[in-house]
């Protein structure tokens, strides 16, 4: 079964780019997406179609997909976007989760 | 604007069944441009996907749970449900509906971009 993998923890300063990656075999050849999660909250998707954000998405998150790497960028974080992410990609008729990586804004 | 509200027993006893629905309300669920389905969290753990069904039946599983789950859809009263039968303590978990956007030429996509509020189920006798 097809696989996505993600880091655990990503640690970023107020301000500064985040980069949060997701591993799959020619993940490249698919598209990936990716959702916010807050504590309590139900996720929220920020990326869609590899690079695409849905209306009310800050523009301080970008996206990328090339090869086996889907990329999560977040240009001048904030303390608000201090959360859990996941990719999500579909193959053979399946959707596949990444594990999740913990973003932490200090 | 589109608003999705699991609903169903919060406990459910070992080896019986779990049943959760899914009210779709401000938008009909009739609609080939939308799946919709079902998501799952363990306590501090991640996403999984179980299943999705398109207003027409057409149903998508999670090989890992496709022996125990159905997904179906009631058009006439815009919903959509979960069966997971034979359930143990690891189906203890929060349990989410969403509606799904699909398609594409070259590429497939599929990604979820309204979710309910999501509801737990805890399985213990």
């Amino acid at each position: 079964s097809y696989e996505l993998t993600q880091s655990p923890s990503v640690s970023v300063s107020p301000g500064q780019t985040a980069s949060i990656t997701c591993s799959g075999d020619k993940l490249g050849d698919k598209y990936a997406c990716w959702y916010q999660q807050k504590p309590g909250q139900s996720p929220v998707v920020v990326i869609y179609q590899d690079n695409k954000r849905p209306s009310g998405i800050p523009g301080r998150f970008s996206g990328s997909n090339s090869g086996n790497t889907a990329t999560l960028t977040i240009s001048g974080t904030q303390a608000v976007d201090e959360a859990d992410y996941y990719c999500q990609a579909w193959d053979s008729s399946t959707v596949v989760f990444g594990g999740g990586t913990r973003l932490t804004v200090l | 604007q589109l608003h999705l509200q699991e609903s169903g027993p919060g406990l459910v006893k070992p080896s019986e069944i779990l049943s959760l629905t899914c009210t779709v309300s401000g938008g009909p669920i009739s609609s080939s441009s939308y799946y919709w389905g079902w998501i799952r969290q363990p306590p501090g753990k991640g996403l999984e996907w179980i299943g999705s069904v398109l207003y027409s039946g057409t149903t998508y599983y999670n090989p890992s749970l496709k022996s125990r789950a159905t997904v179906s859809v009631d058009t006439s009263k815009n919903q959509f449900s979960l069966r997971l039968n034979s359930v143990t303590a690891a189906d203890t978990a929060v349990y989410y509906c969403a509606r799904a956007c699909h398609g594409g030429n070259n590429y497939y996509y599929y990604y979820m971009d309204v979710w309910g509020k999501g509801t737990t189920v805890t399985v213990s006798s």
